[in-house]
């Protein structure tokens, strides 16, 4: 595809419930990296690929928080038990492996906990 | 850590030129300064980066002095489309401790 794509869009989850969220990266890309963003805040970062390995996960918020990338390419995000302070717009990002290249991020996808 | 300061908001009238500054008084000699603009719903876009001077592109400048610990984007005659969330990060790559997005600013474009 031409660029990042995330799917659902919109996840609506009742609190304990789990959750998997998408992450289709640009072809090539072997740099991906998972977001939150809270509302009216700048996106907080959670975790780092480089292919299929996990090179950084500091910024998961908690062990219920799990991120995987089993082939290099498409990433999954999965949030156990689902609580209210969850609630965010989870985005993901791709770039090329060089160090300052650009981050292509996706639309995100708004998960909301009742 | 390296942390830049932005203003939370800022207005402006279409046609007008917009000059964006942030504070990084701690930025590392290997630090790049990069800036992504976010509309609502939407990811943030790789808008301009730059290490020193001046840094030009179809969609913005980028003015950094000699000290490097500022730097302005500069949006040239803006129009309403450009209302979104300015951010400017600082790091010597796109990812580590460093590289944080703060609370942008909020630029508002008024017709």
């Amino acid at each position: 595809g031409a660029g990042v794509s995330q799917s659902p869009r919109y996840k609506v989850a009742k609190r304990g419930q789990d959750v998997a969220l998408r992450c289709d990266p640009i072809s090539g890309h072997v740099s991906l990296f998972w977001y939150q963003q809270a509302l009216g805040q700048g996106p907080e970062f959670l975790t780092y690929f480089q292919n299929e390995a996990q090179l950084d996960k500091s910024g998961l918020p908690s062990d219920r928080f799990f991120a995987e990338r089993p082939e290099g390419s498409v990433s999954t995000l999965k949030i156990q038990r689902t609580q209210q302070e969850d609630s965010a717009v989870y985005l993901c990002a791709s770039s090329l492996p060089r160090g300052r290249d650009t981050q292509y991020f996706g639309p995100g996808t708004r998960l909301t906990v009742l | 850590l390296a942390k830049t300061t932005q203003p939370i908001s800022m207005d402006s009238y279409e046609g007008q030129e917009v000059n964006i500054t942030c504070s990084h008084n701690n930025i590392a000699t290997n630090d790049y300064i990069t800036w992504y603009q976010q509309f609502p719903s939407q990811g943030p876009r790789f808008i301009i980066q730059g290490y020193k001077t001046k840094v030009t592109n179809e969609v913005a400048s980028l003015f950094i002095p000699a000290d490097r610990k500022s730097s302005t984007l500069s949006l040239p005659r803006v129009s309403l489309s450009d209302t979104a969330v300015y951010y400017c990060l600082v790091g010597e790559g796109n990812y580590g401790q460093n590289f944080v997005f703060g609370p942008g600013t909020r630029l508002s474009v008024l017709p």
